[in-house]
């Protein structure tokens, strides 16, 4: 239990579809992020909040759109997706950013398949 | 450009020793991780390195040479459970973490 909670685990979506992915952390952490994971690949940066205010956007498409609407919840809607864009997405927090020697901690991660 | 080196992966002997090596290309410099992620788990924070030397915790230490551009974690009296991908990541002068793609360690009895 590393204190930030995702939710689905696992998603299963159409292209056409809309859908949610959900994360809140209870560590009273200031800062909160979405990483893409694909195997056997560098984790991807896409989204930083800090106190709630958006900080970083590292040339996501916009069929990803980040919602932050406190320091403990974090959202990422998804619509329109691709295929490719099947991967791991991982939440985290960290203290702040910025801190040197501030290690985040992640959440166990939703599984999304785009069909 | 920015770049982070690790093997994909790694097997070992169960009680045995292993080397996990990592080098790193970055602008600026503000630290080095290594995180552990057992499959369908969470990465967690296994250790944090700023300072040349070896740092010492439990069955598990990092060095870290920053005059190379090189780190390694090393893994003691190994068992089943360190069955996990070993993720690199360096600190770079803008606070941004640049990721390794993880090294894949295989514990064989």
């Amino acid at each position: 239990e590393t204190g930030v909670t995702q939710t689905p685990r696992h998603l299963v979506m159409g292209m056409t579809n809309k859908k949610s992915l959900k994360c809140e952390q209870h560590l009273g952490h200031n800062a909160m992020y979405w990483y893409k994971q694909s195997a056997k690949k560098p984790l991807e940066l896409m989204f930083v909040y800090n106190f709630k205010e958006q900080t970083e956007n590292n040339s996501v498409p916009s069929r990803f759109s980040p919602e932050c609407p406190n320091s403990s919840h974090l959202f990422l809607h998804l619509h329109t997706l691709q295929p490719e864009d099947s991967a791991l997405y991982l939440c985290a927090s960290s203290q702040d950013i910025g801190t040197p020697a501030g290690e985040l901690f992640f959440g166990e991660g939703s599984r999304l398949t785009v069909l | 450009g920015q770049n982070i080196d690790q093997p994909t992966e790694m097997t070992a002997t169960e009680g045995a020793i292993v080397q996990i090596n990592c080098t790193y290309q970055t602008s600026g410099f503000n630290g080095l991780f290594w995180y552990q992620q057992h499959a369908g788990e969470a990465p967690t924070f296994l250790s944090y390195n700023v300072l040349d030397g070896l740092e010492e915790k439990g069955r598990f230490s990092s060095f870290l040479s920053r005059s190379k551009g090189y780190s390694y974690l090393l893994l003691k009296e190994l068992q089943m459970k360190d069955s996990a991908s070993y993720l690199c990541a360096t600190m770079d002068s803008n606070y941004q973490l640049i990721w390794g793609a993880g090294t894949k360690l295989i514990i064989k009895p």
